[in-house]
């Protein structure tokens, strides 16, 4: 059974950096065509895709965020982690992690609430 | 950029009704790289539809999907209670690799 959980600061101030980790269970992200991925939704609004890490390190990021993203793995500790720096209220959102297969993300975390305010 | 328009934003159905919701895609997109989430309140989104057509683990038939190129749908054909929720689609391809619609969300009439 694959299972993902966030975690993270519920606060952050303007212009710190965010460093949120997915930790998992119930897969390898040594295993070929696997990844890992974080997607957010603000409060009332539509679901934003961030970044991805594949199997074999391959990464990438929304092209609108790309220069305040890192995403990273370790691999023996069956975690991902998000970093997003320079962080500001519009970043106030749920930020959800996901088992990346099929060109889907077929299993999600419960999702970890971060909130920008000073 | 592909940008996934999603039509209509409301649906106001009856339980029992069919459901028929849509997703424009701004450039041609592989059928095998569209997919479908439901997502309830409070809710983490839930996989429904991966490779446009073909369904995830455990969901029901009654949802299916369809499409190609440009314009992909995602149909309930007949709603039960708690398929009231809010549907995205999403795509997967080289720039941005990823993308979500803005959602349809589907309620009680």
């Amino acid at each position: 059974q694959i299972t993902l959980k966030e975690s993270g600061p519920t606060l952050v101030k303007p212009t710190q950096t965010l460093t949120l980790t997915c930790t998992f269970s119930g897969f390898s992200l040594s295993t070929s065509g696997v990844g890992v991925g974080w997607i957010r939704q603000p409060p009332g609004k539509a679901l934003e895709w961030l970044a991805l890490i594949y199997w074999d390190d391959d990464k990438r990021y929304s092209p609108s965020l790309k220069s305040r993203l890192t995403i990273t793995k370790d691999t023996s500790k069956n975690q991902v982690v998000l970093t997003m720096t320079n962080m500001d209220p519009v970043d106030t959102a749920t930020y959800y992690c996901a088992h990346w297969r099929r060109d889907a993300f077929d299993i999600w975390g419960q999702g970890t609430m971060v909130t920008v305010s000073s | 950029e592909i940008v996934l328009t999603q039509s209509p934003g409301t649906l106001s159905l009856s339980p029992g009704e069919r459901a028929t919701l849509s997703c424009r895609a701004s450039q041609s997109v592989s059928s095998s790289y569209l997919a479908w989430y439901q997502q309830k309140p409070g809710q983490a989104p839930r996989l429904l539809i991966y490779g446009a057509s073909s369904r995830a683990t455990g969901i029901p038939d009654r949802f299916s999907g369809s499409g190609s190129g440009t314009d992909f749908t995602l149909t309930i054909s007949r709603l039960e209670p708690e398929d009231f929720a809010v549907y995205y689609c999403q795509q997967y391809g080289s720039s941005p690799p990823i993308t979500f619609g803005g959602g349809t969300k589907v309620e009680i009439k």
